[in-house]
């Protein structure tokens, strides 16, 4: 059974449109993780939520944002799509800091498409 | 400033044969070095992973030595088969503080038949 969910698998937004993509988890872990992975590259780190505390990335565009309503559910938004954003997402989680078991989870993806 | 130094970039491997890829890693505080497995369209997925405590660690066909003084780690994969075939991610983080990874490159993996 799948432990990080992302929906929808899919995306096709249009230049400029607003976009959501969501996470959610079965883990109860705390910490979520959001990253980009362009083609032929190794994901990159966009943020992450420890509990509802909320980490940015230096170099994260200000076009993303993220929400953590509660510890199963995250959000990814787009304000703005630009073609350049066009990237598989990735949600993953882990227990965080303490935790004997350091292992990440990672999500099937959001393969996103800007046109 | 690239955390992780991943290689090669490609490899090609006959069935049956040894596949080795190799890792480098800048920060002396990372304590935690996992190896993940991509196929096209998924996401990655945890192969093996390793403290700097040991320095080899074996899950059937897959090894993972690590030198802790020279900053590398490599991931062995023994017997290769056609499944096998995918990207290969070696990373790197910490277990206290930010423990977000840093990923190396990435290593495209073709076995042939």
């Amino acid at each position: 059974d799948a432990m990080v969910i992302q929906n929808p698998r899919y995306q096709v937004t249009q230049f400029g449109k607003p976009v959501t993509l969501s996470c959610s988890q079965t883990l109860n872990h705390n910490v979520m993780y959001w990253y980009q992975q362009k083609s032929s590259q190794a994901p990159k780190l966009l943020f992450h939520y420890y509990d509802k505390d909320f980490n940015n990335e230096a170099d994260t565009p200000d076009n993303f944002q993220s929400r953590r309503p509660n510890t199963s559910f995250c959000f990814l938004d787009i304000r703005s799509p630009g073609l350049g954003d066009a990237a598989m997402y990735l949600c993953a989680v882990d227990e965080g800091q303490g935790a004997r078991n350091t292992e990440a989870f990672f999500g099937q993806g959001t393969r996103l498409t800007v046109v | 400033q690239q955390q992780v130094k991943q290689s090669p970039q490609s490899l090609i491997v006959q069935k049956g044969g040894i596949s080795i890829i190799n890792c480098a890693y800048e920060n002396t505080a990372f304590d935690y070095f996992p190896w993940y497995q991509q196929f096209p369209g998924k996401g990655p997925a945890l192969l093996i992973a390793i403290r700097p405590d040991v320095s080899e660690k074996k899950e059937g066909r897959f090894t993972i030595s690590f030198n802790k003084s020279a900053k590398q780690f490599s991931l062995h994969i023994m017997d290769s088969q056609p499944g096998d075939s995918a990207t290969y991610f070696c990373a790197a983080s910490k277990s206290t503080g930010r423990r977000a990874l840093t990923f190396g490159s990435g290593t495209r993996l073709q076995v042939q038949p």
